[in-house]
């Protein structure tokens, strides 16, 4: 099983900063097969991110993705009030399809 | 435009069953495989199973294989999760979510899934004596 371990657990910004999530993957993920999904509180998870580099439909494009192999990255360029939420990666290039654990953004 | 809703939660006991029903719509439902995934509360996500478009190929996550059956209706477009043997570490919000890929991609032999998109709203089961 392909294990994820975001970090860092929570992300400390104010709005209009740039945030930086790491997702690392205990083996490597075949064909970059990563997605990112946003949490809001009492909310389901919105796909943003698959590909490792796609943005998804109606996605901003302060939304990016990069990395491969081991090392993925969710770059937010420029935080708006509405991104401060919960996001979480997904492998899905081995069986089983596993989530990291996330990485909080909150206001500083 | 696409719409997941699922229903059926509720409060059951340690050893009791459930089934989850997930009614799509807004797409062609017998063209995409469809997933269940669920969330402890305050904690992560986790895949709990998958489901061919035609219903051929049914994947489990170890945790529930064995106890949970995952089905679907094409002609009511809807999803089911049938959920036996119920434990409290199965108390969760499970969502049904749409596999990205009509028809495997064409390649269905050993298809699995890929990401989730959309996802429902949820239906929380408890479970608890």
């Amino acid at each position: 099983e392909s294990v994820l371990t975001q970090s860092p657990g929570t992300l400390s910004l104010s709005p209009g900063e740039r945030a930086t999530l790491s997702c690392r993957a205990s083996q490597s993920v075949s064909s970059s097969y990563l997605a990112w999904y946003q949490q809001k509180p009492g909310q389901a998870p919105r796909l943003l991110i698959y590909g490792a580099s796609s943005r998804a439909t109606g996605i901003p494009d302060r939304f990016s993705g990069s990395g491969s192999e081991t090392d993925f990255t969710l770059t937010i360029s420029r935080l708006e009030p509405e991104d401060f939420a919960v996001y979480y990666c997904q492998q899905y290039g081995s069986s089983p399809l596993t989530f990291g654990g996330g990485t909080k953004v909150e206001i500083k | 435009q696409v719409q997941l809703v699922e229903s059926g939660g509720g409060v059951v006991q340690p050893g009791g069953s459930l089934r989850l029903s997930c009614a799509a719509s807004g797409f062609t439902f017998s063209a995409y495989g469809m997933h269940w995934v669920r969330q402890a509360p305050g904690k992560g996500l986790e895949w709990v199973a998958f489901i061919r478009y035609d219903g051929g190929n049914r994947y489990y996550a170890d945790s529930v294989k064995g106890r949970f059956t995952i089905s679907r209706d094409s002609s009511k477009n809807t999803l089911y999760l049938q959920m036996n043997s119920l434990r409290a570490e199965d108390t969760a919000v499970y969502y049904c979510a749409k596999d990205p890929l009509a028809y495997c991609g064409g390649d269905c032999y050993s298809y699995r899934g890929k990401w989730f998109d959309p996802w429902g709203q949820g239906t929380l089961v408890t479970v608890s004596s």
